[in-house]
């Protein structure tokens, strides 16, 4: 089964910081059409997850430009540029090329 | 709009079976997939089992002896079906379409 690991597990950032969340697949997510079923989520505390990023890189319906995804293979980034108090939650990344698995998430909180 | 509401009974008693609907609304179940994946307090999420667009079913490796997946297209609604519930089985359950996710419910299961 496909491991996804997110790191770090914790992120403390400022109002106005830009943070970058990791998230690395023990295999390769490029499946035989060269798609890429890499997402990334936003979960606010009571809510359930929210789509971000989807297929590496492109912004959800309605999400701020400032979430972009990138990577490739097995190697993938959600980057925030400027956050914003809404943007507090666990992020978890999830692949669905090989059934579906998710990350163990990243708590972005206020430092 | 795009709709997912999973309903379903808050306690169970340990050993009893599960049975979740997910009902849907602003799509058609023969054009999209629905996806199942739960949640327990505090910790990550773990995928279950998904209907395809076109009835077929997968499901995850580590449960699938215990869960079943339908669908009635007519009423728009998946079911989800867990037998030999034990305590770790407490969690929030989910059904999604990738993109968008239902509101989640509840269940504690009770020894």
């Amino acid at each position: 089964d496909v491991v996804l690991t997110q790191t770090p597990s914790t992120l403390s950032a400022t109002i106005g910081q830009s943070v970058s969340i990791s998230c690395r697949s023990s295999q390769s997510l490029l499946d035989s059409a060269r798609n890429t079923y890499l997402y990334w989520y936003l979960q606010r505390p009571g809510q359930s997850p929210q789509l971000l990023i989807y297929l590496v890189s492109n912004l959800g319906s309605g999400v701020p430009n400032r979430f972009s995804g990138s990577g490739s293979g097995t190697d993938f980034t959600l980057k925030i540029s400027g956050v914003e108090a809404e943007d507090l939650g666990v992020y978890h990344c999830m692949q669905a090329t090989h059934a579906w698995t998710f990350g163990g998430g990243t708590k972005l909180e206020l430092k | 709009q795009v709709q997912l509401k999973e309903s379903g009974p808050v306690l169970v008693q340990a050993s009893e079976t599960l049975s979740l609907t997910c009902t849907v609304s602003g799509f058609s179940l023969t054009t999209f997939g629905v996806i199942w994946v739960r949640q327990p307090p505090g910790k990550g999420l773990e995928w279950m089992a998904i209907i395809w667009n076109n009835g077929n079913t997968d499901y995850n490796s580590t449960l699938k002896s215990r869960l079943s997946i339908d669908r009635d297209t007519s009423k728009s609604q998946v079911f989800l079906k867990m037998n030999s519930l034990q305590t770790d089985d407490t969690a929030i359950y989910y059904c999604t379409r990738e993109d968008y996710w239902g509101q989640g419910v509840m269940v504690t299961v009770s020894s």
